[in-house]
């Protein structure tokens, strides 16, 4: 398996405009999660996925956001509008049997909103 | 106060030094993760342990459930260990791992 796959790797946006970030998990895993990285918070859950069903948003700052799981095998995280305190790295990573087991991440997305 | 405290934030060696990063946390955490990031950005699991030590070549992880501490320790490191190490642990009866603030560990040929 080629590992967790998120697309883009970088995007450059302006504020107000639509953003989606993709993310492809490894086959069998049961679990996505979508992680936020800022220089001031860290790491920080947005929302998790069990067998393609939304479990827990309370992360998700904003009704700004959203995120889908159409299938076991891909994810979208969209902003709208965009706004530059979005500006981040999103993560996507995904494991067998939740977080009792080995977490694997993609490369993330590094998002710019001007 | 973080839930997952890490020590030291920053931490400059020479080759060859014997590295110990700690990780003390206050929640109930049923396992817990270690996690290494490269100047690259990308986010690599080095280690779940929710007992006793696990190692992996030169890397060993260690933790006191009880204590609520976690070290984990790199022999004869190298420039290539440079790189950012965070643990986390999942709360207990959730699936949310809470993450430290982040180790930035370079080591100086």
């Amino acid at each position: 398996d080629a590992g967790v796959i998120q697309s883009p790797r970088h995007e450059v946006t302006e504020m107000g405009q639509e953003v989606t970030l993709r993310c492809k998990p490894i086959s069998g895993h049961d679990y996505l999660f979508w992680y936020r990285q800022t220089m001031m918070r860290g790491l920080e859950l947005l929302i998790y996925f069990n067998n393609n069903v939304p479990i827990d948003d309370s992360g998700m700052p904003e009704d700004r956001f959203s995120a889908k799981m159409p299938n076991a095998s891909f994810s979208t995280l969209k902003i709208q509008p965009s706004e530059p305190r979005d500006s981040a790295v999103y993560f996507c990573a995904s494991s067998f049997l939740g977080t009792n087991t080995e977490a694997f991440f993609g490369q993330g997305t590094r998002l710019t909103v001007v | 106060k973080n839930e997952v405290e890490q020590s030291p934030q920053n931490l400059t060696a020479q080759e060859g030094e014997f590295i110990t990063i700690n990780c003390s946390y206050s929640v109930g955490i049923s396992a817990l993760h270690w996690l290494q990031q490269h100047p690259g950005g990308g986010i690599v699991s080095l280690f779940m342990l929710s007992s006793g030590k696990k190692k992996h070549g030169r890397l060993i992880a260690t933790i006191n459930i009880q204590e609520k501490h976690s070290s984990l320790h790199i022999t004869a490191s190298h420039p290539r260990d440079s790189a950012v190490y965070i643990c986390a642990g999942p709360i207990q009866g959730a699936q949310k791992l809470v993450f430290g603030q982040g180790t930035r560990l370079t080591i100086n040929p």
